[in-house]
Parts: C-alpha cells; structure tokens; sequence
C-alpha cells in the first residue's frame, strides 16, 4: 500500500531563513500534490498544489518542488517569520482514487 | 459565506453513546468529506461523497455511518462510541473530487472524548 513520510521531528528555524520540508512517497505516482498549514486547534488551510507534470510551483514566499523520479516533493518558506510557525502536511491524489491521502504533518517552528 | 460549519466544538460520550456529528457547507460543493485526526496518526479519511445521495468508505468506515440527503449537509453518525473513537473529526468540502485537484477547506473540528 502506499505510504506518506513527513519528518516526525519538528524543525526549529531562525526567523529571515528558509524552511525546507521533505514528503516523500512510495509505489506509485500521484497525479497531484497538495500542501496545507494547521495551527493549533483548528482546521488546515490550503498553501499550494503541484501536478506530476509540474517540476515547481510558487505562491509569495512558499516554494513547492515536486520530483517524480525521487518520488519527493519539497516545500519552502522563504525569509521565514514567526507568523510561519505551525504544521505543515502534504496531501497525495492517486490516478483512480477519489480519496486524498495525508501524511503526520510536520511542524515549523520559527525563532525570533 | 460561513464555508465549512461543525457542530459541536467538544463532546463528552459514554462508551454505547450515539450522536451525530454536524457538517455544513455554503459554498455548493460537491464533495465532501470526513477525517478524524489523532496524535501520531495525521488526518485519516473516514467516509466522502462525491455528490449529494453518493457515499464511500474511506480509510477507517467502521463504526461510522454517513447520509447525504442535500449538497450542503454531510452529518456523521457515531452508533456506538467506543474508547477507540476518542479524537478530533474535522469535516471538509471541495468543489469536485478526484483529478480536478480543488483545494479543500476543512470546518474547525470537533473535539471527540469517549470515556
């Protein structure tokens, strides 16, 4: 069965760096790939989404990367604030599925 | 537009209990959906629809029963809450499923505790 991998550990950032996390897949390829944000206690919020045929998206300071070889996709945050501090999931879309698949999330945490 | 409403925001049940979990949406979504979240587990799909009258199993169907009489309304029905039930249960909507890759927005929860 497939599976979705975020890193478990948080990750811990100076403020004004960039945040770079990893969702990495296996078996098959998906036919997109979305992100989202979730602060504490609420529901997540949609960041950006990648097709299989698109190697990078970007959205102000939020960068995505998606390699299908790698079977990864990478999510950025730029100049990162404090305000950026929250989890971060990624969402997977198999061709011949109606059913969006999520990985653990992983969480930022930006330092002043 | 409100978006995605949920109702409650907390729950208290006994083991045995039935209730009925809230979903609406304003936005005339055809796809709607459950997940229940858990510490160490992410967001797990419980049951969706793709359109008013249609449902399917998700990931973790069991001991949950959905309905879709109407577009806006996706209720989720616990009918006998175990321990094992014991999570937040967000609720979500799309405008369309599968390959159109709609963005979904999600309700803000209901915090879920069977004792």
């Amino acid at each position: 069965s497939q599976k979705i991998e975020q890193n478990s550990e948080a990750l811990n950032i100076q403020e004004g760096k960039t945040a770079t996390l990893t969702c990495n897949y296996t078996n098959y390829s998906p036919a997109y790939l979305q992100w989202y944000r979730q602060d504490p206690g609420r529901g997540p919020v949609f960041l950006l989404l990648i097709r299989e045929n698109e190697k990078e998206k970007r959205k102000e300071r939020l960068k995505v990367t998606f390699d299908t070889t790698l079977k990864q996709s990478l999510f950025h945050i730029t100049a990162s604030q404090p305000a950026d501090s929250a989890t971060y999931l990624c969402a997977l879309l198999f061709y011949g599925n109606n059913r969006l698949a999520f990985g653990k999330g992983n969480q930022v945490v930006v330092i002043p | 537009n409100a978006g995605v409403t949920q109702t409650p925001k907390f729950q208290v049940l006994k083991t045995g209990q039935s209730m009925t979990l809230q979903c609406a949406q304003d936005m005339n979504h055809e796809y709607m959906s459950w997940y229940r979240q858990d510490p160490g587990m992410g967001l797990r799909l419980i049951h969706y629809s793709v359109g008013a009258g249609i449902t399917d199993q998700g990931e973790v169907p069991n001991g949950y029963n959905v309905s879709r009489s109407t577009t806006e309304d996706f209720p989720l029905r616990l009918l006998s809450a175990a321990p094992s039930q014991t999570s937040v249960y967000f609720c979500a909507s799309s405008r369309a499923a599968g390959l159109a890759g709609d963005e979904q927005y999600f309700g803000p929860g209901t915090r879920l505790t069977v004792t």
